[in-house]
């Protein structure tokens, strides 16, 4: 089946020290996103691509970066992760052509994190 | 920026009986409206689009309203089962970026 993976499920980092989160997709989707969403709140979103364009939020922190070495692929790094980063990160894809297509976003389940 | 409000507290229903979740934002209104399930530590999946010149949209026992002058969608879901629960989000769609609400949680009592 089509699909949107993650890796790892469950991340455990210290304070300070870099971590890379990954998602792949099977779907063959022109666009992929991040988002950040913590308990009770709404999923957030951190930065998208659009093929290998890509799109930050203005309100994101430099302390996250993205790459996206093709298609498939895309990452999630988080440079000195904080304890207020704690969070699930949630990876989505979907497609392009019509508004609706590109509209319906397919998610990943998630990489919950946490800092020590 | 735009504001999107669900109602934080859980809605209790008993089995078969319809729920009507709320989603109400604030500013302009966008092309879309979406609304999305999420289960415990899992990833929202896509339930139903509206466009913004749709008024009502079905799919099987679910039914979305959009209504642009009271800047609301309404989500539906009829003869509802325990399977049902879950958070409801609601998102609304600005050129290809989502902005979700924080969802509605909705526990059907068998």
């Amino acid at each position: 089946d089509a699909m949107v993976i993650q890796n790892p499920r469950y991340q455990v980092t210290q304070f300070g020290k870099p971590v890379t989160l990954s998602c792949s997709q099977t779907l063959n989707h022109n666009v992929m996103y991040w988002y950040q969403q913590k308990s009770s709140q709404a999923p957030k979103l951190l930065f998208h691509y659009y093929d290998k364009d890509f799109n930050n939020e203005a309100d994101t922190p430099d302390n996250f970066q993205s790459r996206r070495p093709n298609t498939s692929f895309c990452f999630l790094d988080i440079r000195s992760p904080g304890l207020g980063d704690a969070a699930m990160y949630l990876c989505a894809t979907s497609g392009s052509g019509t508004p609706e297509a590109y509209n319906e976003q397919f998610f990943g389940p998630g990489t919950r994190l946490t800092v020590l | 920026s735009q504001k999107i409000e669900q109602n934080s507290e859980a809605l209790n229903i008993q089995e078969g009986k319809t729920a009507t979740l709320t989603c109400n934002y604030t500013n302009y209104s966008p092309a879309y409206l979406q609304w999305y399930r999420q289960d415990p530590g899992r990833g929202p999946v896509f339930l139903l689009l509206i466009r913004e010149n749709e008024k009502e949209k079905r799919k099987e026992r679910l039914k979305v309203t959009f209504d642009t002058t009271l800047k609301q969608s309404l989500f539906h879901i009829t003869a509802s089962q325990p399977a049902d629960s879950a958070t409801y989000l609601c998102a609304l769609v600005y050129v290809r970026a989502l902005t979700f609400g924080s969802g509605t949680r909705l526990q059907v009592q068998p």
